[in-house]
């Protein structure tokens, strides 16, 4: 079965520094992944997804992610951290895909200090 | 534009009450999704459709039941609201399976039972 761990229910960096979120999946298929990025009082938005193809995904906002198979990761970076990085980010594995559900992670929240 | 949109965004009832949040797509999406989100356990499925007149049980429907009449709604119901039903509720949509896997959120609405 499908799950999603996200380590580290909050995180705190300095405006400027590397963002780094961790999540870590598993499945019973090829994983496709996802990550969801949530400003208060908003829905989820989506920053970026690993289907298939280059392991090495660009989002918006400067975000990226690596699928590391081996690892069974899907971590989130940004090199330099800014004020409005601040939301809750969500992790996703694909339960099978000719459905789109999603299972989520527990999330993380990301707090930018000056 | 297209959007998702969520009414109301704000409720509160005494348990016991039917109550009814109502979610409206113009996507023109064919799947639509209800979750809920609370504190610690990320967003979890309580129902979804993947077209007229079509409905599923997601992880957590007991107490919640949905009907779709048209592509456009998809309404969620509270047949007996209990305490345990506080929370954040979503809604969210994605084109017919198997094609961009991204599901589309609307803002979603607070839920406040007495």
């Amino acid at each position: 079965a499908q799950s999603v761990t996200q380590l580290g229910s909050h995180v705190s960096v300095s405006e400027g520094a590397l963002v780094l979120l961790r999540c870590n999946y598993s499945s019973s298929v090829p994983p496709y992944l996802f990550w969801y990025v949530q400003y208060p009082n908003q829905g989820l938005q989506l920053l970026l997804k690993y289907t298939t193809g280059a392991t090495l995904v660009k989002g918006i906002n400067g975000f990226e992610a690596e699928f590391k198979k081996s690892e069974t990761s899907f971590h989130l970076t940004k090199p330099s951290a800014h004020m409005s990085d601040a939301a809750e980010y969500f992790c996703a594995v694909i339960i099978s895909y000719n459905t789109d559900k999603l299972i989520f992670g527990t999330g993380t929240r990301l707090q930018v200090f000056p | 534009d297209a959007e998702i949109t969520q009414s109301p965004r704000h409720k509160i009832t005494e348990t016991g009450r039917q109550v009814t949040l109502a979610c409206h797509q113009t996507w023109n999406h064919n799947n639509m999704f209800w979750y809920r989100q609370d504190l610690g356990h990320g967003l979890r499925l309580i129902h979804y459709s993947y077209g007229v007149h079509d409905t599923n049980k997601g992880e957590v429907s007991d107490g919640y039941s949905v009907s779709r009449s048209n592509t456009e709604d998809l309404p969620l119901t509270l047949e007996s609201a209990a305490s345990s039903q506080t929370s954040v509720y979503f809604c969210a949509s994605s084109e017919r399976a198997g094609l961009s896997y991204e599901q589309y959120f609307g803002p979603g609405t607070r839920l406040t039972v007495t």
